[in-house]
């Protein structure tokens, strides 16, 4: 089975950085999602991870290590439309999203 | 183009009727996954269907059947309603990222359903 742990909330100040822990357990790994979900919208894509290592894109970079189960999601510069929910999801045989964490930027 | 879309985007049923819901991909995405997603928690995966044939299945009961036709649009049936299947039900369709090379899942808005 798999099972993915993220916080459930975090708050931040515009213009801060904030990191979003993610670890899992999963019987079978074909790479690390990051979606970004605003309140009442759907969830879209932020990045993808399948080795270790760092992938950036902009003012988000996301992190895994394979070897211990985890990843991490990076925003830098943040700004107030960043407040979101955060999901983490494994792809294995299908695609697992862990609980989300709600992201609250604050002026 | 068109993103994934959804019918009906709300809706309101009550205990023991049967719901279907309508999802549309992306042209040329010839994969759709259904998940449920609860107030508070991540998106469940209910099914995914490939070309006609489904490819992968959750831990929902058999009140939950879907099929995927022809065209590629999708359908996702729920009988037997009950007050827990009140949820905002995602369909998305997935295609390969070019940059980054994995498959990615774009998501519908979704169809919010109320169980009275």
């Amino acid at each position: 089975g798999q099972n993915i742990d993220q916080p459930t909330e975090m708050t931040a100040t515009e213009g801060a950085i904030v990191q979003i822990n993610c670890t899992y357990q999963t019987s079978g790994f074909n790479g690390l999602f990051w979606y970004q979900q605003h309140a009442g919208e759907a969830p879209t894509f932020l990045s993808y991870n399948v080795l270790d290592g760092l992938e950036e894109k902009g003012r988000f970079s996301s992190f895994l290590s394979r070897s211990k189960g985890y990843s991490y999601l990076l925003l830098k510069e943040l700004q107030m439309k960043d407040s979101a929910s955060y999901l983490c999801a494994v792809s294995g045989n299908k695609l697992v999203f862990g609980a989300g964490t709600i992201l609250r930027v604050k002026s | 183009d068109a993103g994934v879309t959804q019918s009906p985007t709300h809706l309101i049923k009550t205990r023991g009727q049967h719901v279907t819901l309508r999802c549309s991909p992306i042209s040329g995405h010839k994969s759709v996954s259904w998940y449920q997603q609860v107030l508070g928690q991540g998106p469940q995966f209910i099914f995914q269907y490939y070309e006609k044939e489904e490819r992968g299945r959750g831990n929902f009961p058999d009140r939950f059947s879907a099929r995927q036709f022809p065209n590629y649009s999708s359908e996702l049936n729920v009988n037997a309603l009950l007050l827990g299947d009140s949820a905002l039900y995602l369909c998305a369709s997935s295609n390969r990222d070019r940059v980054s090379g994995a498959n990615v899942l774009t998501f519908g808005a979704g169809s919010r359903l109320t169980v009275l």
